[in-house]
């Protein structure tokens, strides 16, 4: 059962729309989630960090929903820069350390 | 600002050739992590060292070996290079133990064996 999913994408935007990604989690005692950028052969970044409370930043919007076991990234006014991958980020599986998610792509155009 | 360093960025090697790729963090950071991605696959978990002194499996071991030199330097060996092997491979680090804090990645190595 895998830990953390995603929709693959890819999700096909104009510039200046609002665009949301879902992931699932299945470790219900989760507490540490993330959001991470990750551009063409690079490296991920991180994006932000997901609270209980919710977080934005800028144009950048992370929601945790506990009940139904998802979190959820809002950008707004979509730029062309925002094309990228996305990847969800759980807590540990059996590893003791973040459980990645395999990406949902972003493709912003103009 | 380094954060995380790997070294190198590319390589070619031949099927039963070895070699050691080195990670090196300048956060502190306890925790650091090897981790492949492949087309499709995601980031698969290699090994980690929760700390100085440890290291420990992940979801795709065979064939690798880990070294973690001291606080800053956590390295990985193929000992026998297989085509399946081809790969980037993603270094990364941690401040806490356990997975509960944000990783920082190295830009990657990589790898093509022929």
């Amino acid at each position: 059962r895998k830990e953390v999913e995603q929709d693959p994408g890819p999700f096909n935007v104009p510039e200046g729309a609002t665009v949301a990604f879902n992931c699932t989690y299945s470790n219900s005692a989760s507490q540490s989630f993330f959001w991470y950028r990750q551009d063409c052969r690079k490296e991920p970044k991180l994006l932000m960090s997901v609270y209980s409370s919710g977080n934005e930043d800028g144009r950048f919007t992370a929601q945790l929903n506990r009940a139904s076991q998802y979190i959820s990234l809002l950008i707004r006014d979509s730029k062309l820069s925002d094309s990228a991958t996305y990847l969800c980020v759980g807590p540990p599986s059996g590893y003791s350390t973040l459980t990645f998610g395999k990406g949902t792509m972003l493709l912003v155009s103009p | 600002n380094a954060g995380v360093t790997q070294t190198p960025k590319f390589q070619v090697l031949k099927t039963g050739q070895s070699m050691t790729l080195q990670c090196a963090q300048d956060m502190n950071h306890n925790s650091m992590y090897w981790y492949r991605q492949d087309p499709g696959m995601g980031l698969r978990l290699i090994y980690y060292s929760a700390s100085e002194g440890t290291t420990d499996k992940g979801e795709v071991p065979n064939g690798y070996n880990v070294s973690r030199l001291n606080k800053r330097e956590f390295s990985l060996r193929l000992e026998s290079a297989a085509p399946s092997q081809t790969s980037v491979y993603f270094c990364a680090s941690s401040r806490g133990q356990g997975g509960f804090t944000e990783a920082f990645f190295g830009q990657g190595t990589r790898l093509t064996v022929v």
